[in-house]
């Protein structure tokens, strides 16, 4: 079954102490992307990656990190987590062939607390 | 001014009725996705237009690129159709997303 996996579903974690949230797809997708969704405010991209080793800053990276060591797998990290980054996140892929967009495939999002 | 705006924020209806939720834009874009996200969060892509429009069963999808405006139709509206539906443009790799609009149909 072609999906988006991302892990875990919840995390309540501490300022400052370092965690990741793992996204996953097996499609065969070359964009991944990051995304952050607050009330009010929508979703928002946070960074996204054309291909392997291809990354890029969205609307809101800061406080991010990302990395695209394999094409499956897009890691989003923050490094010293604070209360503002207490967020609803979302991971998504698209295939992308030749430069142009098909549909969006999302993960199942991460509610992630920081106290 | 967002660059993407959606309208209505909000909406009820009846079982039945013809919804119409549109959505404008101010940028040049290569795609306009139309996303459903129903309570307790998943999103799923419905559409993704780059021109003219798209049906798929009751759902009916628009796009005036000249107008940057784009409408999704539901017909014979049902209650599994309550959900937040939100639009969003892609430039080039950046996806922008407007701030959705929650529909929720009575029986």
């Amino acid at each position: 079954e072609a999906q988006v996996t991302q892990n875990p579903r919840y995390l309540i974690t501490v300022t400052g102490k370092k965690l990741t949230v793992t996204c996953s797809q097996n499609m065969n997708h070359e964009y991944m992307s990051w995304y952050r969704q607050d009330p009010g405010l929508g979703l928002r991209q946070i960074y996204y990656s054309m291909n392997v080793e291809v990354t890029d800053k969205g609307d809101v990276p800061e406080g991010y990190k990302v990395s695209r060591k394999e094409k499956r797998n897009f890691p989003l990290i923050l490094e010293s987590p604070s209360p503002n980054q207490t967020s609803l996140y979302f991971c998504a892929s698209s295939g992308r062939p030749r430069g142009v967009w098909s549909p969006l495939h999302f993960g199942n999002g991460t509610r992630l607390t920081v106290t | 001014k967002n660059e993407v705006e959606q309208s209505p924020q909000n909406l009820t209806a009846q079982e039945g009725e013809f919804i119409t939720i549109n959505c404008s834009y101010s940028v040049g874009i290569s795609a306009l996705h139309w996303l459903q996200q129903h309570p307790g969060g998943g999103i799923v892509s419905l559409f993704m237009l780059s021109s003219g429009k798209k049906k798929h069963g009751r759902l009916i999808a628009t796009i005036n690129i000249q107008e940057k405006h784009s409408s999704l139709h539901i017909t014979a509206s049902h209650p599994r159709d309550s959900a937040v539906y939100i639009c969003a443009v892609s430039r080039d790799e950046k996806l922008t997303f407007g701030t959705g609009t929650r529909l929720t149909i009575i029986p």
